[in-house]
């Protein structure tokens, strides 16, 4: 069956390391995207990809990047973690491309703590 | 730019009593789709429904509705005969034209209504 995972499901990492969350899908999806989220904000969208070599800025890209080098993988980067980065962060994807009504198929979350 | 308000932050109901999650959207689209996700306690978020704008009607779907009325732009959820099972946290989100960043359709998702059934 197809899936979207991501990994790891947890990590603890220290202030100012590089971080990169990795997020694979198997529906051969166009359309993928990362969002965090946090207590009282809901879901926010950090950076999503219309496809290979496609990405662009969400509303909180700040501190983050993501690269899309083929249609299952798009892996987000913090550059240089921080305390404000701990959330929970989920990856999903989407049939078509950039298409509005396609339900988004959600990855199972990163939990990631920065101390 | 689009929002979604959820006002109930938190609803506490009885098993098997009748709930409606409210819903309030803005946005200057003619043309967008509204959406609901259940996050159980597990922590996925799995997709319940979608609506567009040109389709008014209502949905039942088993012990779920839901009553989409532009006119208040309101998309509300109601959950009848709640079970326990039923407990999460439900996200309404609005799929709409956002001119900023790439100009492209974005997914806004409210802040979410922690349903909690007692059985």
């Amino acid at each position: 069956d197809a899936e979207i995972t991501q990994s790891p499901r947890h990590k603890i990492t220290e202030t100012g390391r590089q971080v990169t969350l990795a997020c694979h899908q198997t529906w051969n999806h166009n359309n993928m995207f990362w969002y965090r989220q946090d207590l009282g904000h809901g879901l926010r969208l950090i950076h999503y990809s219309y496809g290979v070599q496609d990405t662009n800025k969400g509303e909180v890209s700040d501190g983050y990047s993501v690269s899309r080098s083929n249609t299952e993988d798009l892996p987000l980067t913090l550059e240089s973690a921080a305390s404000s980065q701990t959330s929970v962060y989920f990856c999903a994807s989407s049939e078509g491309r950039g298409t509005p009504y396609n339900e988004q198929f959600f990855g199972p979350g990163t939990r990631l703590t920065v101390l | 730019a689009q929002k979604v308000t959820q006002a109930q932050t938190e609803i506490s109901v009885v098993e098997k009593e009748d709930v409606t999650l409210d819903c309030v959207y803005e946005t200057r689209d003619t043309t967008y789709y509204l959406f609901w996700y259940k996050q159980p306690p597990s922590g996925e978020l799995v997709f319940l429904i979608r609506r567009n704008s040109f389709d008014e009607q209502n949905e039942i779907s088993g012990r779920y509705s839901w009553n989409f009325q532009k006119s208040t732009s309101s998309f509300n959820f109601t959950i009848t005969a709640s079970q326990v099972v039923d407990s999460a946290v439900y996200f309404c989100a609005l799929s709409a034209y956002s001119p900023s960043g790439a100009g492209s359709y974005q997914l806004t998702f409210g802040k979410g209504t922690k349903l909690s059934v007692i059985p």
